[in-house]
């Protein structure tokens, strides 16, 4: 039971232009979103989170909306940089309100054509 | 380098028998989690720890899977009898609260022959 949905396994996106990674969740109790970046042989980093209270939260050149009726949230990435390909996952959890217990999804592998 | 480490990087081990992975949280963390990620799959909760405490271990196999963080020293996953389905990538993560921000580990690829 997949209850965090990334569904593009990859994406390829010009550099300088914006890259758009998308996330489906099917757990209406979820309430904390986050989103990692992951480079070949190293663990997770965090890169920016989302409350459900909040439907966008901007952090540099990284911005995530949530859409809470649609279950949805994306992540903006503008511009785009060669340093920007990595493998991204999407998290969630539910009623801790914080990063305890995440439910991930499968990943997105962005590469950013210089 | 402070972050956090484990050890092995790789370990290889034959159907039955114990695999140990070893996790030493950030400095100044005393919240440990473990993850696996199977193949083409997203990363799973296992288990979450204080010192010498077992918080929530509801992502754990309830067989031959036990976890420990101990007073001194780094926390553990010890998978007994293992068998081909373990093989994984297992993250360890550590943060310094109950909702403070996660920092992984590089991971610990086990492969089971």
């Amino acid at each position: 039971d997949q209850q965090v949905k990334q569904n593009s396994p990859s994406l390829s996106v010009q550099e300088g232009r914006i890259s758009i990674l998308n996330c489906d969740y099917t757990n209406s109790m979820f309430d904390y979103f986050l989103w990692y970046k992951k480079y070949p042989a190293e663990g997770p980093t965090f890169l920016i989170s989302i409350s459900s209270i909040k439907d966008k939260n901007e952090d540099g050149r990284f911005t995530v909306f949530l859409n809470k009726s649609a279950k949805h949230l994306s992540l903006h990435i503008v511009p785009s940089q060669p340093g920007d390909s990595a493998v991204y996952f999407c998290a969630a959890s539910a009623g801790s309100g914080g990063n305890e217990k995440l439910t991930f999804g499968t990943g997105t592998r962005l590469t950013i054509i210089p | 380098n402070a972050g956090v480490m484990q050890n092995p990087r790789h370990l290889v081990r034959r159907r039955g028998q114990e695999a140990r992975l070893r996790c030493s949280p950030m400095k100044g963390h005393s919240h440990v989690y473990w993850y696996r990620q199977l193949p083409e799959e997203g990363l799973k909760f296992m288990v979450y720890l204080q010192k010498e405490n077992i918080i929530d271990e509801s992502g754990m196999p309830k067989e031959r899977f036990s976890a420990e963080f101990p007073k001194e020293g780094p926390s553990i996953l010890r998978i007994q009898q293992v068998v081909r389905g373990d093989s994984a990538a297992y993250f360890c993560a550590s943060s310094g609260g109950r909702n403070e921000k996660l920092f992984f580990g590089s991971g610990t690829q086990l492969s089971v022959l």
